[in-house]
């Protein structure tokens, strides 16, 4: 099925740096949800973004709605090792119950 | 509050034998219900959904089938395992029309 493309695909950075990472799409979207997955573990929700634009923070998370509907970037500040994991956006639209998802960013923090 | 629940959390068994592995939603009702598959070090696979009792819609053509027996359960199966079933399972729920979905904690499958 089709696929969000997330870049990077992997990350490896010092505890304290920032960390950016981005979600395309081919097509529109009019949510996107950015979710982070422990390693043996279910994926949990972060941040949630309905409208173009928008810019949403959840602690040292930053999300934004890219303008053209088709893209959304994440940013951590200030990184720490709890950090470390898998984050999957997804992007869905109305009245569509499945959500499309990306292909992850795996993020590891070096000692 | 809500909670999903999945069991079992790990299972390993033989290539030919049957699957079940289920799936439960506390403190909602008529949830959209997913089973999803991730490969290790891999993005998700939506498997099958249903918004409703008895309503499954698959995604991708497998041995695998699924059920919905109760507005809150939901059951992922299989007659005979392959090799290549191995994998962790998710089930996630979200509400009606809402695009949210919560997963649950996962069962790990190894088929040997």
């Amino acid at each position: 099925g089709q696929q969000l493309n997330q870049s990077p695909q992997s990350m490896f950075i010092q505890e304290g740096e920032d960390v950016s990472m981005n979600c395309t799409s081919s097509s529109i979207f009019n949510t996107w949800l950015w979710y982070k997955q422990d390693p043996g573990e279910g994926p949990v929700l972060l941040i949630a973004l309905y409208k173009a634009g928008e810019l949403t923070s959840n602690g040292r998370l930053t999300a934004q709605f890219g303008i053209t509907r088709k893209d959304s970037f994440l940013n951590i500040s200030a990184s720490i090792p709890s950090d470390v994991g898998i984050y999957f956006c997804a992007g869905q639209n109305f009245g569509n119950e499945k959500l499309t998802f990306g292909t992850g960013t795996r993020l590891t923090i070096i000692p | 509050s809500q909670t999903i629940h999945q069991w079992p959390a790990t299972l390993v068994q033989p290539v030919g034998s049957p699957l079940s592995l289920e799936c439960t939603v506390e403190g909602t009702s008529n949830p959209n219900l997913y089973w999803y598959r991730q490969a290790a070090g891999r993005g998700l696979q939506l498997l099958f959904y249903s918004v409703g009792i008895g309503q499954i819609s698959s995604e991708v053509p497998q041995n695998l089938s699924a059920s919905r027996p109760q507005d809150r359960q939901f059951i992922l199966s299989s007659k005979k395992l392959l090799l290549s079933d191995s994998g962790f399972y998710l089930c996630a729920w979200s509400v009606r029309a809402v695009d949210t979905q919560y997963f649950g904690p996962g069962t790990r499958l190894t088929v040997l």
